[in-house]
């Protein structure tokens, strides 16, 4: 089946520490993306890429990192500069961003700093 | 910044009562999209509009994409329990080649 996996679906981590996350997607899209959501709120972009070794920075890229080396994988990395790393993060695929396709989500990464 | 607002943000109803929640943009959108997403879940597709004051119906839920393409609509008919969790839109950002999403509004059915 086609689709889009994240790992680790839960993942604690200590203050001071770098985590990463992964994501993969199947689904031959060029364009990936990451989300960060917080209790009761919506969706906001980390960061996105449109092709393979290029990303651009979301809304709330400080404290975070990624790569586009395959076109299969993007995986972010929670630096220990980000302030406030403890939320839900949600990767996701589409066609192509000119064409606007659809989102398709992984079923997401929990992060809690303790 | 270009912005795209919701309301209300929560919404509690009687199974069997409609809802309707509203999807607000500052700017114009070539397009816009609206997810669901249950407790616990992910955010997971519904509909795509594309064309001024262009309706698009699945089963119980209607879509409405207003006129001057800055607005639209999700009415739900007669709520079941199963349409539980938060409905999102998501409209593609005027430079950047992203999608911004409105905040969500959470519905609740009691049974």
């Amino acid at each position: 089946d086609g689709g889009i996996t994240q790992s680790p679906k839960y993942l604690f981590r200590k203050e001071g520490q770098n985590v990463t996350l992964s994501c993969e997607q199947n689904l031959n899209h060029d364009a990936m993306y990451w989300y960060r959501q917080d209790p009761g709120q919506g969706l906001r972009l980390i960061y996105y890429s449109q092709i393979v070794n290029d990303f651009q920075k979301g809304d709330i890229a400080e404290g975070y990192s990624v790569s586009r080396e395959k076109k299969e994988s993007f995986p972010l990395t929670v630096t220990s500069a980000q302030k406030n790393p403890t939320a839900f993060y949600l990767c996701a695929s589409s066609t192509g961003l000119r064409s606007y396709g659809e989102l398709f989500f992984g079923e997401g990464s929990r992060l809690t700093v303790l | 910044g270009q912005q795209v607002m919701q309301i209300p943000q929560y919404q509690h109803v009687q199974e069997g009562e409609d809802f309707t929640t509203y999807c607000n943009s500052s700017t114009t959108l070539s397009n816009i999209q609206w997810y669901k997403q249950r407790p616990g879940g992910h955010p997971v597709f519904l509909i795509q509009l594309v064309k001024s004051g262009e309706v698009k119906k699945q089963k119980r839920l209607t879509f409405q994409f207003g006129e001057a393409k800055k607005n639209s609509s999700l009415h739900i008919t007669a709520t079941q329990t199963t349409d539980v969790g938060t409905y999102f839109c998501a409209g593609p950002r005027n430079y950047g080649q992203n999608f911004v999403f409105g905040p969500g509004t959470r519905l609740s059915v009691l049974p």
